[in-house]
């Protein structure tokens, strides 16, 4: 089936680790992003690719960092510059433009720091 | 600023009632918006997306409406179910690659 493939679900970081969330996405869209949300608020955007080898921050990135070697896949880095992790992740995609883009999300990474 | 607004934050309503969900953006220059629909724990399913240059779109129950020039659209669920309680996002892409989020509505239906 065609989709958004986030993993792991459940994700526990040490305080001062890096730690590597996944994005995998075989719905062939040059646009992936990556979101944080935390309880009683929206989503809030960290970085998002446009296309292979090429990522922007968006409103939240201190602490984070991305790769885009691959069109299908998107990871994020939540460094220990990270001050306040804990939070849930969601991965999307969608085809670049201005009319019919629909986004497209993947089930989330929860993450918590012990 | 672009920013989208979701009143209210939360919703009860007893089963089989028509209900409109609403949400506001500040700048009428968008591409299209979206809603979605958030269950507890879960990533976000699509529900119906609205380009610019329409009006509303309907899925089986559901019907969304654009006001660009009053920066509203309307979420219309008929006949409510217990399964369609759940919280429910707009989120705005405003012409450039982001897409902009409101905070949520969380919707409740009453058996």
């Amino acid at each position: 089936d065609g989709g958004i493939t986030q993993s792991p679900k459940y994700l526990f970081r040490k305080e001062g680790q890096n730690v590597t969330l996944s994005c995998e996405q075989n719905l062939n869209h040059d646009a992936m992003y990556w979101y944080r949300q935390d309880p009683g608020q929206g989503l809030r955007l960290i970085y998002y690719s446009q296309i292979v080898n090429d990522f922007q921050k968006g409103d939240i990135a201190e602490g984070y960092s991305v790769s885009r070697e691959k069109k299908e896949s998107f990871p994020l880095t939540v460094t220990s510059a990270q001050k306040n992790p804990t939070a849930f992740y969601l991965c999307a995609s969608r085809r670049p433009g201005r009319g019919n883009t629909e986004a497209f999300f993947g089930q989330g990474t929860r993450l918590t720091v012990v | 600023k672009q920013e989208v607004t979701q009143i209210p934050a939360a919703l009860s309503v007893p089963e089989g009632e028509n209900l409109v969900l609403n949400c506001s953006f500040t700048d009428s220059a968008i591409y299209n918006l979206q809603w979605f629909r958030q269950d507890p724990g879960k990533g976000l399913t699509s529900l119906l997306l609205i380009q610019s240059s329409q009006r509303e779109q309907t899925s089986g129950r559901l019907n969304a409406s654009l006001d660009k020039s009053s920066g509203r659209s309307t979420l219309y669920i008929a006949a409510s179910q217990p399964g369609d309680s759940a919280t429910y996002l707009c989120a705005v892409h405003f012409g450039n690659e982001k897409l902009t989020f409101g905070t949520g509505t969380r919707l409740t239906i009453i058996p």
